[in-house]
């Protein structure tokens, strides 16, 4: 596969638990975050958005939280299954920007 | 079959040549980009256009170069000027140019130089 991720901080997981990845975001003035999902050798896929106006959102076994005072993200995936094995990116930008920021990444393996 | 492709998948160049990678989308998406990928890194952003004949610098535009003469297509050329050009490069696209419209990804392309 790619080479992408090969220093990123690793979360490993049992089929079936609950994964949360989290991300720490950098600037306050950002108010639209969202989570991508890559998986190895294939560009990143759009999983989740949230607004700043939101603390909480949810989607198919997918839910974001916002805490904006610690400026932190994260992600939760129900029901971990081996299929959800990827990198996952945290990104951020503000309405009316043009340029999304992304985080480094957290790779996630789900063991069977 | 509508998406984002890129090609090729893989792809070598000696130093000092320049290369040309290809980006196309038939999703009518007015705004493209470019992105590089690094081990360890987030994507940061080379360059991206809003619209047909226009494009902007992001913020590692040095040694890229970019034309966006028809809607679908947004090549980029890395020229020998680039440092360090090794990397997986992605080119996406959205409907309008805003962070809160969602890209969408091409496959990427890696780029090794020899």
């Amino acid at each position: 596969g790619e080479s992408v991720g090969l220093h990123l901080p690793t979360l490993s997981v049992q089929e079936g638990d609950n994964s949360i990845i989290n991300c720490a975001y950098s600037n306050s003035a950002s108010d639209y975050f969202i989570w991508y999902k890559q998986e190895s050798g294939k560009g990143p896929q759009f999983i989740i958005d949230i607004r700043s106006n939101m603390d909480k959102r949810q989607g198919q076994r997918v839910t974001v939280l916002l805490n904006k005072t610690v400026k932190h993200l994260s992600l939760q995936i129900a029901a971990t299954q081996p299929g959800d094995s990827a990198v996952y990116f945290c990104a951020e930008g503000y309405t009316g920007g043009f340029k999304t920021i992304f985080g480094a990444g957290t790779r996630l393996f789900v063991k069977a | 079959d509508g998406g984002i492709t890129q090609s090729p998948k893989y792809l070598f160049r000696k130093e000092g040549q320049n290369v040309t990678l290809s980006c196309e989308q038939n999703l009518n998406h007015d705004a493209m980009y470019w992105y590089r990928q690094d081990p360890g890194q987030g994507l940061r952003l080379i360059y991206y256009s809003q619209i047909v004949n226009d494009f902007q610098k992001g913020d590692i535009a040095e040694g890229y170069s970019v034309s966006r003469e028809k809607k679908e297509s947004f090549p980029l050329t890395v020229t020998s000027a680039q440092k360090n050009p090794t990397a997986f490069y992605l080119c996406a696209s959205s409907r309008l140019a805003g962070v809160t419209d969602t890209q969408y990804f091409g496959p990427g392309t890696r780029l090794t130089v020899l």
